[in-house]
Formats: structure tokens, sequence, C-alpha cells
């Protein structure tokens, strides 16, 4: 069974930039979440999908991030313009559903701002 | 609002002793527990999870956690370290009584298992 795919590892970029992270979740997996886990410390819900719709994006900084889940399956979430405090792992993350079953994430993207 | 504490930042222990990874957590309703761990540069790796039923759950590399209601604690837990243990580990929470039952992370305990 395929993980949860993210792209890019990496990133680097220049504040006021702007950034984007694509998901692939776990096939039939209807929930997906962001997740953004800031050095030394735990990961931190962003916000979470069940299917196409956001169930919860409280957290969400919302003048800058934005995310989509076009068609239930691909992610991505944006940061525009990025600040130096948004650099971070951004994890990826997706369960057959919101209440029993465990989360897979994926590898994660670092991304610093510079 | 549901919450996790992991009260270690670190825990030491030595080669070959039982080892003890603490958790409590405060839900509105009844809690899914899990534990993960993650190596440097990877991403989590879910161990095991508290669901209903038995209240001590086994798990993955001989790991296992016990549910403790009265005490809301869920404590990791194994009985003989290995070096290659050493990691972060993280407590999750979902809490069945809120709508968006999303899963909500500790701060992380790093392990180190000392030869």
């Amino acid at each position: 069974e395929a993980g949860v795919a993210q792209s890019p590892r990496y990133k680097i970029i220049e504040k006021r930039q702007s950034v984007a992270f694509w998901c692939n979740p776990i096939s039939g997996h209807a929930t997906l979440y962001w997740y953004q886990q800031i050095l030394g410390q735990g990961p931190k819900l962003l916000i979470q999908f069940q299917n196409n719709g956001v169930v919860d994006d409280s957290q969400l900084p919302k003048d800058r991030f934005s995310a989509e889940r076009l068609k239930g399956v691909d992610s991505t979430l944006k940061i525009q313009p990025a600040k130096l405090e948004d650099s971070a792992v951004y994890l990826c993350a997706s369960s057959q559903d919101m209440w029993g079953t465990e989360a897979f994430f994926g590898q994660g993207t670092r991304l610093t701002v510079v | 609002a549901q919450s996790v504490a992991q009260p270690e930042d670190q825990v030491n222990v030595a080669e070959g002793n039982p080892l003890t990874v603490k958790c409590t957590y405060s839900v509105s309703g009844n809690p899914y527990l899990f534990w993960y761990v993650q190596y440097p540069n990877r991403g989590l790796q879910f161990l095991l999870k508290y669901i209903t039923g038995d209240n001590l759950v086994k798990g993955s590399y001989g790991f296992e956690a016990e549910f403790n209601k009265s005490q809301t604690s869920f404590h990791l837990k194994k009985p003989s370290a290995l070096v290659s243990d050493s990691a972060l580990y993280f407590c999750a929470v979902r809490d069945n009584h809120n709508g968006a039952n999303n899963l909500f992370f500790g701060t992380g305990t790093r392990l180190t298992v000392i030869p």
C-alpha cells in the first residue's frame, strides 16, 4: 500500500514570497490533515478535511494560509506572503475516517523562510 | 476542548531496562488515544492506539500502553529498551464528543536509550 506522498521535501524562500505544498493521501482515505511542526514542538493542526469539505480550520492563519482539497483526493497548502516564523516542517496525514482509525503521515516538507 | 500533556521533555533509560513515557489527556467525551514515534528527518510513524475494550494495548516494536480512565492517562511502556528506540515520541488524542474529531498532539518526549 502506497503511503502519503508530499512534495517538495525541502523549500527555501525569502520572506514575502509565496509557496505551495502538495499532498496525495492514501487511496480511499476520507480524512486529510495538514500539520505545522516547528522544531522541538509537537505537530499543530492547521486544517482538517473530510472528503472535500473543511471540518476544522480554526488554527489556520487565514490571512496568509489557504488550503484546498479538490475532488476529495489531493490537497495543496499555500502560504502567501511567507513570514520568518513560518519556517517549519509541514506534515500531511490521512486516515480512513475521523473516528478510531489512525492517521498516516507523509515525510513532510521542510520550509525555511529567510 | 481536548488537550494532551506529556510532562517529560526528555527520558533517559539504560539499554535493557524498562521504559515509560507518560501521557495524560483531557476530553469532553470518550477519547481515542494514539502513540506515534518520530525518527530524525522522518515523518511520524503510528505505534498503537486505544479505542475501546482492553485497557492494555500492544503495538509495534514491542511497545504497549495502558489506558487508565480514572487517571486520564495513556502511558507508553516497553519491558526492555533498545538503543534503536531512541527517538521522539508523541501522544495524541481524538475527542469523539467533538464534531470535528481532530487529532491533537502533545509536545513530545525525547527518549534516549543509553548503551
